[in-house]
């Protein structure tokens, strides 16, 4: 079965740094992964998604890539600010013919002013 | 504007009392799935549909039923609730379920009593 994991399950950074979040999965037979943001008390806003075959996407300040040998991906923010401060979630979908979707406990960030 | 909306957004009931969580989306997604999202065990799948008339188990359907007798919508029913189905609940859907992202309505809290 497949698990998903994020690590640190929180983060604090000061404005403007360069941050890195993880994600990883104990099943490199990934179809896709997708990285979610989730403000508190709110629904998730899908952030970016990466199709099994592609090593990375970039949105704006995002930028998330895939080594799905190893079981990983990353979450790159850059200059964060502190309206990136949310819950960020990782999830994948295991195989085509899969419509499961696991789900990360989430890194939650707080930017500092 | 394209949404998932979800009603109602709040819910406190006592137990056994039969409840029923809508959600409608607007983008003609064939695929909807329902979640529920506890502290410290995240996200969790409940069903999802392909389809109309097509519904299947994810990973927690104990305690739920489904139905899917239009595209645009997909209700959770709630039978009989217990306290341990006090959670928040999400409803989410997508074009197709393996390619592309899914769009997640603004949730429900539930509390059962």
């Amino acid at each position: 079965k497949q698990e998903v994991t994020q690590i640190p399950a929180a983060l604090s950074v000061p404005e403007g740094e360069n941050l890195v979040l993880n994600c990883s999965f104990t099943d490199s037979a990934i179809y896709n992964l997708q990285w979610f943001r989730q403000d508190p008390g709110k629904g998730l806003t899908s952030l970016l998604l990466i199709q099994s075959s592609q090593r990375e996407q970039t949105s704006g300040r995002l930028n998330a890539s895939l080594d799905k040998s190893s079981g990983r991906s990353t979450l790159y923010i850059a200059a964060s600010q502190p309206g990136d401060s949310a819950t960020y979630l990782c999830a994948v979908r295991s195989g085509a013919g899969s419509y499961q979707l696991t789900f990360g406990k989430g890194t939650k960030l707080s930017v500092i002013p | 504007e394209a949404q998932v909306t979800q009603n109602p957004r709040y819910l406190i009931t006592v137990t056994g009392k039969k409840l029923t969580v809508t959600c409608s989306q607007n983008m003609n997604h064939e695929y909807m799935s329902w979640y529920r999202q506890d502290p410290g065990l995240g996200l969790r799948q409940i069903y999802y549909s392909m389809n109309v008339e097509v519904t299947d188990k994810g990973d927690v359907p104990e305690g739920y039923k489904v139905s899917r007798k239009e595209k645009r919508n997909f209700p959770l029913i709630l039978e009989s609730p217990s306290p341990n189905q006090t959670s928040l609940y999400f409803c989410a859907s997508s074009p197709r379920a393996s390619l592309y992202e899914q769009y997640f309505g603004p949730g429900t809290r539930l509390t059962v009593t």
